[in-house]
């Protein structure tokens, strides 16, 4: 069973759109939890940790569901500048261990 | 603003050969990371360092592999033997405090022939 799954898309959306992307990990133990964007060839970059209590930063807000296990992004008013892989990336909690896993993107394609 | 860098940007080997990936992570960073992405396919972690010692490493992290940070500001992964397999980009990474808020270097493009 894959420990962090995301759809891999593309999502091909036009300017202004909303688009939304979801993540589910099978970890329960699972504690930390973040969105990277990568553009092609190019390393990840983090765009937003994702709270318990959800948060938000400019067009972008990441949620988390615990009892369901998963998280999402949700991007608004998509730009063209969007367009880029988004990753998934979940930290365990149990035994000390920090070791990240990344899920394997969802693309985005914006369009004009 | 600060940023990892990692040198080469691009490495051919031959297999057999060992070949060293340098990174220079965020100076103010205290853990240090190296993953790798086999093209299309997902970014593996591959090995955590903090005081100066392995952390953690992932089941891909064996005998053929070794970090160092020789100095107090280089991190380097030595891969010994290389495989053809190995060809993958290679990306160093670092964090301060908050461990899932990682900076990535801009990667090295590993070619194995």
């Amino acid at each position: 069973r894959k420990e962090v799954e995301q759809d891999p898309g593309p999502f091909n959306v036009p300017e202004g759109a909303t688009v939304a992307f979801n993540c589910t990990y099978s970890n329960s133990a699972s504690q930390s939890f973040f969105w990277y964007r990568q553009d092609c060839r190019k390393e990840p970059k983090l765009l937003m940790s994702v709270y318990s209590s959800g948060n938000e930063d400019g067009r972008f807000t990441a949620q988390l569901n615990r009892a369901s296990q998963y998280i999402s992004l949700l991007i608004r008013d998509s730009k063209l500048s969007d367009s880029a892989t988004y990753l998934c990336v979940v930290t365990p909690s149990s035994g000390g261990s920090y070791i990240p896993t990344f899920g394997r993107g969802t693309s985005l394609i914006v369009h004009p | 603003e600060p940023e990892v860098t990692q040198t080469p940007s691009h490495q051919v080997t031959q297999m057999g050969q060992e070949v060293i990936l340098r990174c220079v992570p965020i100076s103010n960073h205290l853990y240090f990371y190296w993953y790798r992405q086999i093209l299309g396919q997902k970014v593996e972690f591959l090995v955590s360092f903090y005081n100066n010692e392995i952390s953690e490493k992932s089941e891909i992290f064996d005998d053929q592999f070794s970090v160092e940070r020789p100095d107090g500001s280089n991190f380097t992964l030595k891969i010994r033997s290389t495989k053809l397999e190995d060809s993958a980009m290679y990306f160093c990474a670092s964090s301060g405090d908050r461990v899932g808020e990682q900076y990535f270097g801009p990667g090295t493009r590993l070619t194995v022939t």
